[in-house]
């Protein structure tokens, strides 16, 4: 079955730090790949896609992410963390017009 | 644009009664779907649509139905509510049918069946 896994449930960091959440898919053919945040009590929003193209891919408020065709990862990054990046953390894949999200990482980053 | 809108924020049912959750965009988005999200399970397909008059089943249908008669409008309708469908549902849109298209969320509604 095409999807994505997230392994750990709980990332915890120190404001100023780098942050990494950890995201590997499984899938057949070319994957198109998505990081969300989930802040408190509201929906989810998009950071950014991997479609094509360039391996690391820029996205909003700071993040990027990592295409790793053979290891099959696309890792969210962030150089140092702020205390408003703390939420919850979604990736997902398309498979093949829909998405299939991850079970979600809880982002928390201590002042 | 309001982008993505949901009505109620929060609902408390009795278990086997019924109810519709609204959701309409105004960004003539042609995708929409509803999502539920529990705990350690990620967001779950219940269904989607293409297009008005176009709708089909996602990973989680059993127990809520759709339509789209509208492209602003997609209800998710409970038929009859089980605790188990305890949950935050979300609404979501996108633009084209292509997987590329990032998806926009609404902002959730939190359905309590007791």
């Amino acid at each position: 079955a095409q999807s994505v896994a997230q392994p750990e449930d709980q990332v915890n960091v120190a404001e100023g730090n780098p942050l990494t959440v950890k995201c590997t898919y499984s899938v057949s053919g070319n994957p198109y790949l998505f990081w969300y945040v989930q802040y408190p009590n509201r929906g989810l929003q998009f950071l950014l896609k991997y479609i094509t193209g360039d391996n690391l891919v820029k996205g909003s408020y700071g993040f990027e992410a990592e295409f790793n065709k053979s290891q099959t990862s696309f890792h969210l990054k962030k150089p140092s963390a702020l205390v408003s990046d703390s939420a919850l953390y979604f990736c997902a894949v398309r498979v093949p017009t829909q998405l299939s999200f991850g079970a979600g990482t809880t982002v928390t980053v201590r002042a | 644009n309001a982008g993505v809108t949901q009505t109620p924020k929060f609902q408390v049912l009795k278990t086997g009664q019924s109810m519709t959750l609204q959701c309409a965009q105004d960004m003539n988005h042609e995708y929409m779907s509803w999502y539920r999200q529990d705990p350690g399970m990620g967001l779950r397909l219940i269904h989607y649509s293409v297009g008005a008059g176009i709708t089909d089943q996602g990973e989680v249908p059993n127990g809520y139905n759709v339509s789209r008669s509208t492209t602003e409008d997609f209800p998710l309708r409970l038929l009859s509510a089980a605790p188990s469908q305890t949950s935050v549902y979300f609404c979501a849109s996108r633009s084209g049918q292509g997987g590329y298209y990032e998806q926009y969320f609404g902002p959730g509604t939190r359905l309590t069946v007791t």
